[in-house]
């Protein structure tokens, strides 16, 4: 089946600074990838759709100077949080779609961040 | 979007079957019905789809409505790591919005 890595599993930092997430589609070509994001007991959100070779497109009230992703090939999606603060503490997750359309959407195993 | 409906949570016992519903009334004819699974701490999984047809895979059977207003997601004989919250989604301009789905508890 398809798979998604997302790196760092885990990530503490400090207020102010920036943080990078890393998604990786493994075993197939993904032109689109999307990240979400969820807090404690809650449903994840989607933040934006990450296009190969393009600008991503973010949903509304998600600002887009803050949360930089870049899709610079058709494997590799990137999210930075720019100078993170405590209330961008959250479970940030990544999600690809194998173009054949064989297994829906896989996700990966996201990543957890605390600011402090 | 296609407004999903699902119970907040069901209880099944080991080795029963269970049966999770989710009416979704508002689909378009062309949008396929997703359902994904998630675990505590970890991120969503695929668990099947679905347009018309019913569909078996080897984690569960989907059953969809003669008119695709509602479907089930049925898990034959579940077990304590089929406890999860699951999503019912049908994708729009292919991306997934996720409601808040239902939190499937199974006891031993």
């Amino acid at each position: 089946g398809a798979v998604v890595s997302q790196h760092p599993s885990r990530v503490i930092c400090k207020s102010g600074t920036s943080v990078k997430i890393e998604c990786r589609s493994l075993d197939f070509q993904a032109t689109t990838m999307f990240w979400y994001r969820q807090f404690p007991k809650q449903s994840l959100m989607l933040m934006a759709t990450s296009n190969e070779g393009s600008k991503a497109t973010y949903e509304q009230g998600v600002e887009k100077d803050k949360f930089l992703i870049n899709h610079a090939s058709l494997t590799l999606s990137t999210l930075t949080v720019t100078s993170a603060h405590p209330e961008d503490s959250s479970f940030y997750i990544c999600s690809a779609r194998d173009w054949r359309y064989l297994y829906g959407y896989t996700f990966g195993s996201g990543t957890r961040l605390t600011v402090v | 979007d296609a407004k999903t409906t699902q119970p907040n949570s069901m209880e099944s016992n080991e080795e029963e079957p269970v049966h999770l519903p989710c009416n979704h009334s508002t689909i378009s004819g062309t949008d396929y019905i997703h359902w994904y699974r998630q675990l505590p701490s970890q991120g969503p999984e695929y668990v099947i789809h679905g347009l018309t047809s019913n569909v078996n895979n080897r984690m569960a059977s989907l059953a969809i409505a003669e008119d695709r207003k509602s479907s089930t997601l049925i898990l034959h004989r579940a077990t304590l790591r089929d406890a999860a919250v699951y999503y019912c989604i049908p994708p729009r301009y292919g991306k997934l919005t996720f409601g808040q789905g239902t939190i499937l508890t199974v006891h031993p």
